[in-house]
């Protein structure tokens, strides 16, 4: 399968910072790749797709302004979670598509104090 | 809106014993996935199942697609310890695999 790299692994915060979340694509050319939050014990939510060269594509219900995507090239997405609050922390999860099948990061554990 | 609903949530079982868990969901869709999770670790890919009738087998695992139906399971068979893990369920109604609604997740218990 395709493999994914994502950075860091785990990252504490305060509350008001920003967290960049780097996810990279190391032996496939991604031009979509795709946003995943999942709480402790529950399921992946979506959350949105990541375009390379153009515009993100939110979820609904998901505010574009605190989770900024940015893929600027084929093999790296970042998500930033800005103004991150307490109950932002999640496991976030990305993964890129190859042929019918995605493949999944191994996820970045963010918590926010 | 899409559900996706998996039964059991929580399953222990003991080795050698069989077990079939199953995903329903709430709108036509030819692709369902399945994946593995273990604890604090992301997805692992163990099933596209791309068509009704779809059946896909590998060691001790094996998934089954019923779109008329809505339906797909996954069967273990003679489980070992090395299977606990919460398998999930995606389903992706868009046919281009990039828009998955993930089921709710069963966590499987191995026993000795």
């Amino acid at each position: 399968g395709a493999v994914v790299s994502q950075h860091p692994s785990w990252v504490i915060c305060k509350s008001g910072t920003s967290v960049k979340i780097e996810c990279r694509s190391l032996d496939f050319q991604a031009t979509t790749m795709f946003w995943y939050r999942q709480f402790p014990k529950q399921s992946l939510m979506l959350m949105a797709t990541s375009n390379e060269g153009s515009k993100a594509t939110y979820e609904q219900g998901v505010e574009k302004d605190k989770f900024l995507i940015n893929h600027a090239s084929l093999t790296l997405s970042t998500l930033t979670v800005t103004s991150a609050h307490p109950e932002d922390s999640s496991f976030y999860i990305c993964s890129h598509l190859v042929l019918d099948t995605q493949y999944f990061g191994p996820g970045t554990r963010l918590t926010v104090l | 809106e899409l559900k996706v609903e998996q039964n059991p949530l929580f399953l222990s079982m003991q080795e050698g014993k069989n077990y079939t868990i199953y995903c329903n969901y709430s709108t036509t869709s030819d692709r369902l996935y399945w994946y593995r999770q273990d604890p604090g670790k992301s997805l692992e890919s163990l099933f596209v199942l791309l068509s009704n009738g779809a059946v896909k087998q590998e060691g001790r695992l094996m998934a089954s697609l019923d779109t008329k139906a809505r339906l797909s399971t996954l069967h273990i068979t003679a489980a070992v310890h090395d299977l606990s893990a919460t398998y999930f369920c995606a389903v992706d109604p868009t046919g281009t695999a990039s828009k998955l609604t993930f089921g709710t997740g069963t966590r499987l218990q191995v026993t000795l």
